[in-house]
């Protein structure tokens, strides 16, 4: 079974600075993607960045950015510039290669992330 | 305009009542997913649906069942319900194939007293 660990509960980070959160897995797979999702205090989630593993360039969106080392294992995200609104909970998730409609996510425990004004 | 959607936002009721939250999405996805959230915000899979047709069921108890009248619509009933049901219960939808982004309904929290 797939297992994804983040292993920083909170972090704090100041307005305009850079943070990066750490998340590594464990899979046999090597056909996979993953993703990181937001989770601000609306409850919503919503999704940040997506990387193919067969893919070595890193996945970019904006401010976001991610360092995918497949060897590792690790997937960190890095935010640039960081907002007031990048304030929120952001989950690390896993998935397998299609699987003909059982494509679900496996998610680690999460990162706190404030953003101090 | 909202792609995703459930109801209730919010539902708090007894220990042992039975009760439904309902998901309908309309982004034309052939793939439902249920996934809970407990109070350490641990995100868990429970079921997924693809075209009507159950395809994961991840060791949920059988008082949770899955309904998918068509392809739109993913509702999940609850009975029996136990104090630790307490979550909050996603919704979420996507087209088939593992890139294609999940979307996710605001969730709905249940509290059970």
């Amino acid at each position: 079974a797939q297992t994804v660990t983040q292993s920083q509960p909170e972090m704090s980070v100041q307005e305009a600075e850079t943070v990066t959160l750490s998340c590594t897995y464990d899979t046999s797979e090597n056909n996979y993607y993953l993703f990181w999702y937001k989770q601000p205090p609306s409850r919503q989630m919503i999704l940040v960045i997506r990387q193919e593993a067969y893919k070595q360039q890193n996945a970019t969106e904006n401010r976001f950015s991610v360092n995918f080392q497949k060897a590792a294992k690790s997937f960190s995200l890095k935010i640039s510039d960081s907002q007031l609104g990048d304030t929120a909970m952001y989950f690390c998730a896993f998935m397998k290669g299609p699987q003909g409609g059982s494509e679900k996510l496996v998610f680690g425990k999460g990162t706190k992330l404030t953003v101090n004004p | 305009d909202t792609a995703v959607s459930q109801t209730p936002k919010y539902l708090v009721t007894q220990m042992g009542n039975d009760k439904s939250i309902k998901c309908e999405q309309n982004l034309g996805h052939d793939t439902m997913y249920w996934y809970k959230q407990d109070s350490k915000k641990f995100l868990k899979i429970m079921f997924s649906y693809n075209n009507k047709e159950l395809i994961i069921n991840e060791t949920v108890p059988n008082r949770f069942s899955p309904k998918s009248p068509d392809k739109a619509h993913l509702n999940l009933h609850i009975n029996s319900l136990e104090l630790g049901d307490s979550a909050v219960y996603f919704c979420a939808s996507s087209r088939q194939g593992a890139l294609r982004p999940q979307h996710f309904g605001d969730g709905t929290r249940l509290s059970i007293l």
